[in-house]
């Protein structure tokens, strides 16, 4: 099994500033990477795929970068409605896929 | 497209529940529908699929115990869970992969399953 790592757990960033969330793949993922955004009380919501390609909606803001093992999320301008956690999830091999224990976003 | 579970409850250990999922906006006959649980511990997990084509598949967790089957009539999937334990204790979610690579694009409320006695 692909074990996902995220790093840091919590983050905390004030408004208007930049966050930037990791995650790595225990063995090589390509780009086969997703981000999500849960709100408490919410599902997860889709926010970027590919590695880098924003899902439908999501604003510009939101960036993701990285392939093979090390991937990179940046929120370039927090915004109030972005603090929740994040989590990464690879899809190398359907159906299987698995998540990352996901980092929670916090106001500073 | 919108995903709405139910079915979720209190059951003990070695029994058994069926959670349902309509879908509306779409046709789950051509779609790929996972089932997807979340608890505070194991975080995210996938559960099981059922394809455009009807085949299915479970996580090796739940292999065995779990099915997963569809209503094309009603637009509704299922997910049969029997021989519970309480390390199923979890949020289900219905999830909707509309590529077929296993990118989760949208996804039910969940339904809270309690394995307990």
């Amino acid at each position: 099994e692909i074990v996902m790592t995220q790093s840091p757990a919590n983050l905390s960033v004030s408004p208007g500033e930049r966050a930037t969330l990791s995650c790595r793949a225990s063995q090589s993922v390509g780009s086969n990477l997703a981000w999500y955004q849960q709100k408490p009380g919410q599902a997860p919501r889709l926010l970027l795929y590919g590695a880098s390609t924003r899902a439908t909606g999501i604003p510009t803001r939101f960036s993701g970068s990285g392939s093979g093992t090390e991937f990179t999320l940046t929120i370039s301008s927090l915004q109030s409605e972005d603090f929740a956690v994040y989590f990464c999830q690879q899809y190398n091999k359907w159906p299987v896929s698995t998540f990352g224990q996901g980092t929670k976003l916090e106001t500073k | 497209v919108q995903l709405e579970e139910s079915g979720g409850g209190l059951v003990q250990p070695g029994g058994s529940l069926r959670l349902s999922c309509v879908a509306s906006g779409f046709p789950v006959a051509n779609s790929y529908i996972f089932w997807v649980r979340q608890t505070p511990g194991k975080g995210l997990e996938w559960v099981s699929v059922i394809s455009a084509a009807a085949t299915t598949t479970v996580a090796d967790s739940a292999e065995g115990r779990f099915t997963v089957s569809r209503d094309n009539s009603e637009n509704k999937v299922y997910l049969q869970m029997n021989s519970l334990r309480s390390e199923d204790t979890a949020v289900y979610y219905c999830v909707k992969d509309s590529s077929g690579w296993g990118i989760f694009d949208s996804w039910g409320h969940g339904t809270l399953v309690t394995v307990s006695s």
